[in-house]
């Protein structure tokens, strides 16, 4: 049982290029997020999913898309990598939501020249 | 500004001394869960409280909810090196699926 998680772990891309990030976990959760981490910012919502075929805007979705095919996987891709996108990413994964425990990956840093 | 704000920013205590962090939140909550993220790694949840508890305990861990004043404290009693660890609070305000976090307080525990 692996919980979540995250590939790659660290990527380096150069402004304008494009990258998916995976996430995957095998506890059969319904709900997926993607947050990102900043110094002094905590956590920020990215994009949400409630289930396979479903995904939802969070508080920081510009430059960002997501896809949830399959009910194990969540997709964050950034098709036109920018410096402001330079960050810590994380994916958790939610039985009932926000009304349970969030369980998370290991992050992936991306770091954009 | 952050739903939920942490306090302190930093803390440095000796291993066996208790540890206190606050939380504070601007609007009503469902629920507000605690989390440890240690250096390089993922969250990882400790206690969640729901708005109608006012007290929680997990072994050393003891949080409380203050909805009449937004807040909420975490107490880690008898420290120890390895809970040195960034620790957030994060709240459901039922505006949808989505969990807001605060900025964190940075705990060290010294041996």
């Amino acid at each position: 049982n692996a919980g979540v998680t995250q590939t790659p772990k660290f990527r380096v891309l150069k402004t304008g290029q494009s990258m998916t990030l995976l996430c995957a976990q095998d506890m059969n959760h319904e709900y997926m997020y993607w947050y990102r981490q900043d110094p002094g910012m905590g956590l920020r919502l990215i994009h949400y999913s409630v289930g396979e075929g479903t995904t939802a805007k969070g508080e920081v979705p510009d430059g960002y898309n997501v896809s949830r095919l399959k009910k194990q996987n969540f997709l964050l891709g950034l098709e036109s990598a920018a410096p402001s996108q330079t960050s810590v990413y994380f994916c958790a994964s939610s039985s009932r939501g926000v009304r349970e425990t969030q369980y998370f990956g290991p992050g992936t840093r991306l770091l954009v020249l | 500004s952050q739903q939920g704000e942490e306090d302190p920013q930093a803390l440095s205590i000796q291993e066996g001394e208790n540890a206190t962090m606050n939380c504070s939140y601007k609007t009503s909550i469902n629920n507000l869960q605690w989390y440890r993220q240690n250096s390089g790694r993922g969250l990882v949840h400790l206690i969640l409280i729901r708005s109608n508890e006012r007290e929680k305990h997990s072994g050393r861990l003891r949080v409380t909810l203050d909805t009449s004043k937004k807040s909420s404290s975490l107490l880690i009693t008898a420290s120890r090196a390895a809970d040195t660890a960034s620790y957030f609070c994060a709240t459901d305000t039922g505006g949808g699926n989505k969990l807001t976090f605060g900025t964190g307080t940075q705990l060290k525990v010294e041996l």
